[in-house]
């Protein structure tokens, strides 16, 4: 089945430490999308890429960075994780047509110690 | 900007309730609607949509209908199961050129006892 792929589903790092969070896809989708959901919160979007076009929401702080190296794969970096940034982190796929729905990964739970 | 507005909860029923969540939209043009389930520890797992007024979204015994008059988009089931129990979103897709982005409502989190 065609799918978004979250990798690791946990992580655990240290304060500081800079870690790295994997997305890959076979929709061949040409958006991919992070967001960041806390407990009982909506997603919330840190920025987004139409093929290598990159996008970043006003309010996503400088210390997350992404990376899209092909249609199939895109990657978060956190580069100092604090202790705010322990969250779930979602990855999702969707075409440009604005009928369609996004498809969501199952996340990354990100503990910061 | 696009918002949507959606019942918070927490909602509590019992095996074999009735169940609606509200959900009413602000956008311009004819954005397309959605719901999303989110079991625990899970990522989003897209309900239902519409993407017209009128239209009516069904799945696995749920059913939204896409209500320009009201800008409403109200999720409905006849009789939930405990396994229903999760949070519900409801979001908009603008109709907008170029529209990646989803506006999601805060969430309502469903617990069914049985």
């Amino acid at each position: 089945d065609a799918m978004v792929i979250q990798n690791p589903r946990y992580q655990v790092t240290q304060f500081g430490k800079p870690v790295t969070l994997s997305c890959s896809q076979t929709l061949n989708h040409n958006v991919m999308y992070w967001y960041q959901q806390k407990s009982s919160q909506a997603p919330k979007l840190l920025f987004h890429y139409y093929d290598k076009d990159f996008n970043n929401e006003a309010d996503t702080p400088d210390n997350f960075q992404s990376r899209r190296p092909n249609t199939s794969f895109c990657f978060l970096d956190i580069r100092s994780p604090g202790l705010g940034d322990a969250a779930m982190y979602l990855c999702a796929t969707s075409t440009r047509d604005t009928g369609q729905p996004q498809h969501f990964g199952d996340g990354t739970r990100l503990s910061i110690l | 900007g696009d918002s949507v507005t959606q019942m918070e909860g927490p909602v509590t029923l019992s095996e074999e309730a009735f169940l609606t969540i509200n959900c009413t939209y602000t956008a311009t043009g004819y954005p397309s609607l959605f719901w999303y389930v989110q079991y625990p520890g899970e990522g989003l797992q897209l309900l239902l949509k519409a993407t017209k007024a009128d239209d009516k979204g069904s799945n696995k015994g749920f059913e939204a209908t896409y209500r320009k008059e009201t800008t409403s988009f109200h999720l409905e089931k006849g009789s939930v199961q405990v396994s229903d129990s999760a949070v519900y979103f409801c979001a908009l897709r603008g109709s907008q050129g170029g529209s990646e982005k989803l506006v999601f409502g805060k969430g309502t989190k469903l617990t069914v006892n049985p």
